[in-house]
């Protein structure tokens, strides 16, 4: 059974520091991985949706990585400001059998000091 | 367009009754589910539906029930609340069946409390 880890639960950092969150996943057979962000009280906004083949997906500041062959994936922030304070979750696809349900880290809560 | 949309925002219930939570998509999205999110821990599927008059159970099914006569609506009902579902639950919807190939939106959650 897929099972997602994220470490650190919370991070603090200044403002203008770049940063990398990661996301540890068990079953390496998966074809992409998912990260999202959270703001307090709020849903969950797709971020960025990263293809086993890929390698790499990038957005403005932020650049995702995924390394199937160590079970790990990585979401770096480039140039942190304050909006960038949430919660950044990671899901993996529910393998092996299925592609109907993602498997979901307890989340980064990153706070960015003005 | 709307989006997902969840209501109510806010419940608080008493041991032992039952409510639906609604949960609604304008973007024909085949898919929808519902999550639920307890402190220090990840999402956790409850129920999904790959399309409608189609529902199946995910990882925390016990409790809930769901139907969807429609590709909008995707209600989830609790039987009989317990103190074990107070949680925040989320709607998600995309537009592919295959969740995990597709991005996903997610409706503002519905914060639940079970006295």
């Amino acid at each position: 059974k897929q099972e997602v880890t994220q470490i650190p639960a919370a991070l603090s950092v200044p403002e203008g520091e770049n940063l990398v969150l990661n996301c540890s996943f068990t079953d390496s057979a998966i074809y992409n991985l998912q990260w999202f962000r959270q703001d307090p009280g709020k849903g969950l906004t797709s971020l960025l949706l990263i293809q086993s083949s890929q390698r790499e997906q990038t957005s403005g500041r932020l650049n995702a990585s995924l390394d199937k062959s160590s079970g790990r994936s990585t979401l770096y922030i480039a140039a942190s400001q304050p909006g960038d304070s949430a919660t950044y979750l990671c899901a993996a696809p529910g393998l092996p059998d299925s592609n109907y349900q993602l498997i979901w880290g307890a989340g980064t809560k990153l706070i960015i000091k003005p | 367009n709307a989006g997902v949309t969840q209501t109510p925002k806010f419940q608080v219930l008493k041991t032992g009754q039952s409510m639906t939570l609604q949960c609604a998509q304008d973007m024909n999205h085949e898919y929808m589910s519902w999550y639920r999110q307890d402190p220090g821990m990840g999402l956790r599927l409850i129920h999904y539906s790959v399309g409608a008059g189609i529902t199946d159970q995910g990882e925390v099914p016990n409790g809930y029930n769901v139907s969807r006569s429609t590709t909008e609506d995707f209600p989830l009902r609790l039987l009989s609340a317990a103190p074990s579902q107070t949680s925040v639950y989320f709607c998600a919807s995309s537009y592919s069946p295959e969740v995990s190939k597709d991005e996903q939106y997610f409706g503002p959650g519905t914060r639940l409390t079970v006295t």
